[in-house]
């Protein structure tokens, strides 16, 4: 069965350190992945999406990136953190049936 | 820009009260719906989908949706909720781009609180 791994679960990282955020997907071949922000009363924002190994697609300008460098893995980073990239940050896979998300990052920029 | 739009933020109701919850989206081709549930301290869980077929669509717990193609719209109902419904609903549109990718979009959310 399919699975979704996403660490860490949470992080306090000061301004201007790098962050980088993993998510590894299993039993599952060439799936498209995401990368969520939750924040409260605002539902769900999409950063960054792939289909495909090195294919990233960008929703919003901002202070993150991604990569992908493998099928099945999905990374979320930062060069420098903001005070404002604080929030809980979801991966999330789909093959078009839905999507399936991980238990997401609380990161706290202080 | 293709939106999703929940309408009601927050709800409280009491047990046993019925529930719907209005879901409007802003794209005209083909789209795939979704309702997903989030628990208190939990992950985010599929509710239900559709995709083609029948427009009304039974989900898990007792939940269902129909949808209305005329109006852009994607309710989810339920008859009879209990306290254990306690939890944030996010109505989520996934369109198919002309070049073959879906681009999910979700919509802000809806916060149930059920009182005993």
């Amino acid at each position: 069965s399919q699975t979704i791994h996403q660490w860490p679960a949470t992080l306090v990282q000061p301004v201007g350190s790098p962050l980088s955020l993993e998510c590894t997907v299993e039993g599952t071949s060439n799936p498209n992945l995401y990368w969520y922000r939750q924040a409260a009363g605002r539902g769900l924002q999409l950063l960054f999406y792939s289909v495909g190994i090195g294919q990233i697609s960008s929703e919003v300008p901002q202070n993150l990136s991604a990569s992908r460098p493998q099928d099945r893995q999905f990374i979320l980073s930062s060069k420098k953190l903001l005070l404002s990239d604080s929030g809980f940050y979801l991966c999330a896979w789909s093959d078009g049936g839905g999507y399936t998300f991980g238990s997401g990052t609380r990161l706290t920029v202080v | 820009a293709q939106s999703v739009s929940q309408h009601n933020h927050h709800v409280i109701l009491s047990e046993a009260a019925s529930l719907e919850l209005g879901c409007n989206y802003s794209y005209g081709g083909t789209v795939n719906l979704f309702w997903y549930v989030q628990y208190p301290g939990q992950h985010l869980q599929l509710l239900l989908k559709y995709f083609s077929g029948d427009p009304l669509v039974k989900g898990i717990k007792g939940f269902e949706a129909e949808f209305i193609k005329s109006k852009f719209s994607f309710n989810l109902r339920k008859p009879s909720v209990q306290w254990s419904d306690t939890a944030e609903y996010f109505c989520a549109v996934n369109l198919l781009t002309s070049g073959g990718s879906y681009i999910p979009t979700f919509g802000r959310g809806t916060s149930l609180i059920v009182h005993p």
